[in-house]
């Protein structure tokens, strides 16, 4: 089955600095990777997905970086913000036919400091 | 608007009942999910069904049971025999190539 990890439970950066969050999955046959933003007594946001047939893909001020030969993920977070304070999960998923498990890592508490 | 919703958003549970959390869609997705989230940590898959009475357990289905009647709705059934009831918990849905959409949580407590 797939599991998901993490490199770094708690990560702190400077207000405007850049960030990068990373997590690594164990199944080669996971293709579809995202990234989400949990706020503390919320569900989880939808940041910014990923296919395997993909490298690289940037949204506003993110971008994923996926390496499928070292099974490793990343979340580049640019100019971080206050408001970027908050735990973020990556989540791997193989799809096809039948029934598509969506496995989440253990997330990564994310502090900005004024 | 289009949306997962959970309800209640607070649960108080007795020792040695059961209790059921509702999730209900309106995305047309076809797969559901539920996790549990512990104070601090990430999100462990109890169960989750592709198709309409059909489902799997996930990692941690001990002590639960769901059922998927309609596409829409896939509530979660607390039982007496999951013994740290105590949790987070999360519904999701999703297509396949589509991120994961969810609800806002149900917090349950055993008093």
């Amino acid at each position: 089955g797939e599991s998901v990890g993490l490199h770094l439970p708690t990560l702190s950066v400077q207000e405007g600095d850049n960030s990068i969050i990373n997590c690594a999955y164990s199944n080669s046959a996971s293709d579809y990777f995202i990234w989400y933003k949990q706020e503390s007594g919320k569900g989880p946001q939808f940041i910014i997905d990923i296919r395997s047939n993909m490298d690289k893909r940037q949204g506003q001020r993110v971008t994923v970086l996926l390496n499928k030969t070292v099974k490793h993920l990343s979340l580049q977070i640019a100019a971080t913000q206050p408001g970027d304070s908050a735990v973020y999960f990556c989540a791997v998923k193989k799809t096809g036919q039948g029934a598509q498990k969506l496995v989440f890592g253990q997330g990564t508490r994310l502090t900005i400091n004024p | 608007d289009g949306g997962i919703t959970q309800s209640p958003k607070y649960l108080f549970r007795k020792e040695g009942q059961n209790v059921t959390l509702s999730c209900e869609q309106n995305l047309n997705h076809d797969a559901m999910y539920w996790y549990r989230q512990d104070p601090g940590q990430g999100l462990r898959l109890i169960y989750y069904s592709q198709i309409v009475n059909d489902f799997q357990k996930g990692d941690i289905a001990e002590g639960y049971s769901v059922s998927r009647e309609k596409k829409e709705s896939f509530p979660l059934t607390v039982t007496s025999a999951q013994k740290n009831p105590t949790a987070f918990y999360l519904c999701a849905s999703t297509q396949t190539y589509t991120e994961a959409f969810f609800g806002q949580g149900t917090r349950l407590t055993v008093v």
